[in-house]
């Protein structure tokens, strides 16, 4: 059964607005999040992370908020350009070494 | 760029072959993944070594598959007999000690089973 879920096959927004990408988690052990990236052909690459002491991370154009109580995080990329077209995975672990990910959100950046 | 090379990049075989995966990495790690990527279950972790142990196999979906790691610098995943519902594609991924947490992957293999 799926522990972190992606709701959101797709998203489309327009060149310097605002990408929410949604994933939400079910087990509450979890305690470190990450968005990766990945374009056509290629592996993932890591974005960025968040510790469950923390409620938000930023890091330039990106920025990751998490809600506990919810079990929900959000990836924010503002404002969002071309380049950031690609599928994002949502990525969490515990006191093990695993990482369980989403199935991916498909972002298309219209300019 | 951590450094991890997959090979095949693509490979297309029939129904009942043995297929093989390898997986190289070029930098230091403790730790090295087999991922699966499908558009049902998106990223799916298959198995994991850690200094060329398998600590985890629970993601091995049935007996067809197996795994080994028999030194730091090279892993292989086997599928036999591949069957139509194998097709997808694998990713292989490694991480070191102590780190915090980020996974570098190659960049996968593309499996077809006709």
């Amino acid at each position: 059964d799926q522990q972190v879920k992606q709701n959101s096959p797709s998203l489309s927004v327009q060149e310097g607005r605002i990408s929410i990408l949604n994933c939400d988690y079910t087990n509450s052990m979890f305690d470190y999040f990450l968005w990766y990236k990945k374009y056509p052909a290629e592996g993932p690459t890591f974005l960025i992370s968040i510790s469950s002491i923390k409620d938000k991370n930023e890091d330039g154009r990106f920025t990751v908020f998490l809600n506990k109580s919810a079990k929900h995080l959000s990836l924010h990329i503002v404002p969002s350009q071309p380049g950031d077209s690609a599928v994002y995975f949502c990525a969490a672990s515990g006191s093990g070494n695993q990482f369980y990910f989403g199935t991916g959100t498909s972002l298309t950046v219209i300019p | 760029d951590a450094g991890v090379i997959q090979s095949p990049r693509h490979e297309v075989t029939e129904m009942g072959q043995e297929v093989t995966l390898r997986c190289k990495p070029i930098s230091g790690h403790d730790y090295l993944f087999w991922y699966r990527q499908t558009m049902m279950r998106g990223l799916e972790l298959l198995i994991y070594f850690n200094n060329n142990v398998p600590i985890d196999d629970s993601g091995m979906p049935e007996d067809r598959f197996s795994a080994k790691m028999p030194n730091a610098s090279f892993s292989t995943l086997k599928i036999q007999p591949s069957e139509p519902r194998d097709s997808a594609v694998y990713f292989c991924a490694i991480r070191r000690e102590g780190e915090t947490g980020e996974l570098f992957f190659g960049e996968g293999s593309r499996l077809t089973v006709l």
